[in-house]
Order: C-alpha cells, then sequence, then structure tokens
C-alpha cells in the first residue's frame, strides 16, 4: 500500500537551515508530483511547495520562496524539502503528500503522518 | 492572495445534515472546478473526502458530497455519526503556482 515517511524535522535556531525527507513506498514514485504542506501548530494548512514528476517545473508558495528548495530522487523513490534562513512563523508540521489530478494542487490523496519542526532560539 | 473563507465551527446532532461552506472569489473557486476537501482528527493527518468539487474518492462513505455554486463550495455531510467530528478544510486551486485553502471548520457532533 501506499506509504509517505518523512524525517528530517527538529528544534533548529532562528536562520538556522533544515532538510526534510520523505520515503516513498507502494506505488511508482516517478509517475507523480509531490508537494509539501505544513500546518502550524494549532492553525490551518498550508501548501509550501510543489514538484513535478520528472523535477521540473518547479512551484512554491510566496512565503517560502527563496528560502525553501525542493528536490526529488526517482531512483531512490524520495522527496526533499531544503529549508534555509527559517523563522519562527516556519514551525510547522509538514507533511509530503501526492499531489494528483489534473493540475498541479487538483488534489492530495495521500498524505504523510509529517515531521514536526520547531524554529525558536 | 487570501484563504478561502470557512465558518469556525459547525454542529448537529447524530443523524442529521450540515453543510459546511467554503467562500472564494472568481479567481479561484468560482474560476475552476478544482476544489477539495479534507477531514482532519485531532493528532492525525488530513484524509482527503471530496476532489474536483464533487467526486468521492473510493472508500469514501456517499453520506459526504460536495457541490459548488458560483464562488462559494459546500461540504454536506449527511446522517451525521460521531466519527465525523473533526476539522475539515476546503481547498482550491488558483491558477499556476498558486493553491488556497480555507481556514478549517470544526464540525461537532452533538
Amino acid at each position: 500500500q501506499v506509504q509517505l515517511v518523512e524525517s528530517g524535522g527538529g528544534l533548529v535556531k532562528p536562520g538556522g537551515s533544515l532538510r526534510l525527507s520523505c520515503a516513498a513506498s507502494g506505488f511508482t514514485f516517478s509517475d507523480y508530483y509531490m508537494s509539501w504542506i505544513r500546518q502550524a501548530p494549532g492553525k490551518g494548512l498550508e501548501w509550501v511547495s510543489c514538484i513535478s514528476s520528472s523535477g521540473t517545473p518547479i512551484s512554491y508558495a510566496d512565503s517560502v520562496k527563496g528560502r525553501f528548495t525542493i528536490s526529488r530522487d526517482n531512483a531512490k523513490n524520495s522527496l526533499y524539502l531544503q529549508m534555509n534562513s527559517l523563522r519562527a512563523e516556519d514551525t510547522a508540521v509538514y507533511y509530503c503528500v501526492i499531489d494528483r489530478g489534473a493540475v498541479a494542487g487538483d488534489y492530495f490523496d495521500y498524505w504523510g503522518q509529517g515531521t514536526l519542526v520547531t524554529v525558536s532560539s | 492572495q487570501s484563504a478561502l473563507t470557512q465558518p469556525p465551527s459547525a454542529s448537529g446532532s447524530p443523524g442529521q445534515s450540515v453543510t459546511i461552506s467554503c467562500t472564494g472569489t472568481s479567481s479561484d473557486v468560482g474560476g475552476y472546478n478544482y476544489v477539495s476537501w479534507y477531514q482532519q482528527h485531532p493528532g492525525k493527518a488530513p484524509k482527503l473526502m471530496i476532489y474536483e468539487v464533487s467526486k468521492r474518492p473510493s472508500g469514501v462513505p456517499d453520506r459526504f458530497s460536495g457541490s459548488k455554486s458560483g464562488n462559494t463550495a459546500s461540504l454536506t455531510v449527511s446522517g451525521l455519526q460521531a466519527e465525523d467530528e473533526a476539522d475539515y478544510y476546503c481547498t482550491s486551486y488558483a491558477g499556476r503556482n498558486n493553491l488556497l485553502f480555507g481556514g478549517g471548520t470544526k464540525l461537532t457532533v452533538l
């Protein structure tokens, strides 16, 4: 069955960096767009970034553009999110999701369990 | 771009129907048929309930239905059950590189 397992979260100081990983299994990873979606503690969901099945095109939310970099390794069935210049407002649970449908962002039918990123001094 | 507007809370008794609205603009909800709805129980990842306005994924009970009129999408839960108590989020495609989420609605089963 489809599994998405995130890792790499943790506590980091403002201005620091962190790299999230998502290990995918149970489906043909290289066939699908993938996205990262985050949820701040007690808050709603926010789309962060999307990457096509081949690696380009890529898109970012304005709130992370220039600081975050999404990438994938289809040979390793893995999705990544490199997060630099982290801010307190980046504190959230980050979910790895399969991005399906006619357009990027159409709908997300599989979600990982999430990994918590805390940005605090 | 602003988030989509959802009521912060909704409620109903077991067996009743409840409808949650999701209001956007002609640039998002009203402009595309790419509205989806997610259910989230505390401490859990969201689960897709409705996609492309009114389509139901395999395994989602037919008590859940979606619709859209103009710039407002709606999720209706019929025959409310205790396990339907959760947070519900709508999303809408808003053009290339732009996806909007609603602020979420906490559904309480009385």
